[in-house]
């Protein structure tokens, strides 16, 4: 069955460097999200991404946050100048349609120093 | 504004008793419910929504707009069970929604032997 997936599992980085999680959507789907979950807290919403625009955004994802699909297969979520407070598990996930289930990547483990 | 409440952050119950996870939901329009699992070391995966009405390895939920709740059940529990449980919640699909999850805290709940 095929998989969402995401790289690296574990970025450990500097305050102020910037950082690129990778994601590789399930071939057919067109609609993705990236979340985070910052230790011990609830899995929240970032941004959802369609037809090669944001469609919506949080408060969290503010001017140090950009997503791109560099490559139409690729799905990357870039922070321009980490923040100690950045350092979460993000997941990224995909789905078909608007009608269909959210897959999930496992997570890339961010850790800002 | 949308909001998914799990009161419980832990659940423990014996192999063979009935467990019921609560999930207590605001949202102003017609939302659509999920619970997610994540296993040990696994990813987040779906286990129900609301509109397929159907029972997934032994659980249901269902849609109370009353009391604004989707409570997970299951009549028997399996130690396979232990898992981390999320409750959440997607404004309609098809309206403003482009299909962002809004996560409850989730539930651990342990099975013992």
């Amino acid at each position: 069955e095929p998989e969402v997936t995401q790289t690296p599992s574990h970025q450990v980085t500097q305050m102020g460097q910037e950082v690129i999680l990778r994601c590789v959507p399930i071939s057919n789907h067109l609609y993705f999200y990236w979340y985070r979950q910052i230790l011990g807290q609830k899995v929240e919403f970032l941004v959802s991404f369609y037809n090669n625009e944001i469609s919506e955004k949080s408060e969290i994802f503010d001017d140090q946050f950009s997503v791109e699909r560099p490559d139409g297969s690729n799905f990357t979520l870039k922070i321009r100048s980490t923040k100690l407070e950045d350092s979460a598990m993000y997941f990224c996930a995909t789905k078909r349609g608007l009608q269909y289930e959210q897959y999930f990547g496992p997570g890339t483990r961010l850790t800002v120093t | 504004a949308q909001r998914v409440t799990q009161p419980e952050k832990l659940l423990s119950v014996f192999k063979g008793a009935p467990v019921e996870l609560k999930c207590n939901y605001s949202y102003s329009g017609s939302p659509e419910l999920f619970w997610y699992v994540q296993y040990s070391r696994q990813r987040l995966q779906l286990l129900l929504r609301h509109i397929s009405r159907e029972s997934i390895k032994g659980f249901t939920a269902d849609l109370n707009k009353g009391e604004t709740s989707f409570h997970l059940k299951k009549p028997f529990a399996q130690e396979e069970d232990s898992a981390m449980y999320y409750c959440a919640l997607s404004g309609h699909a098809g309206g403003t929604s482009y299909g962002k999850l809004t996560f409850g805290q989730g539930t651990i709940l342990t099975v013992h032997p």
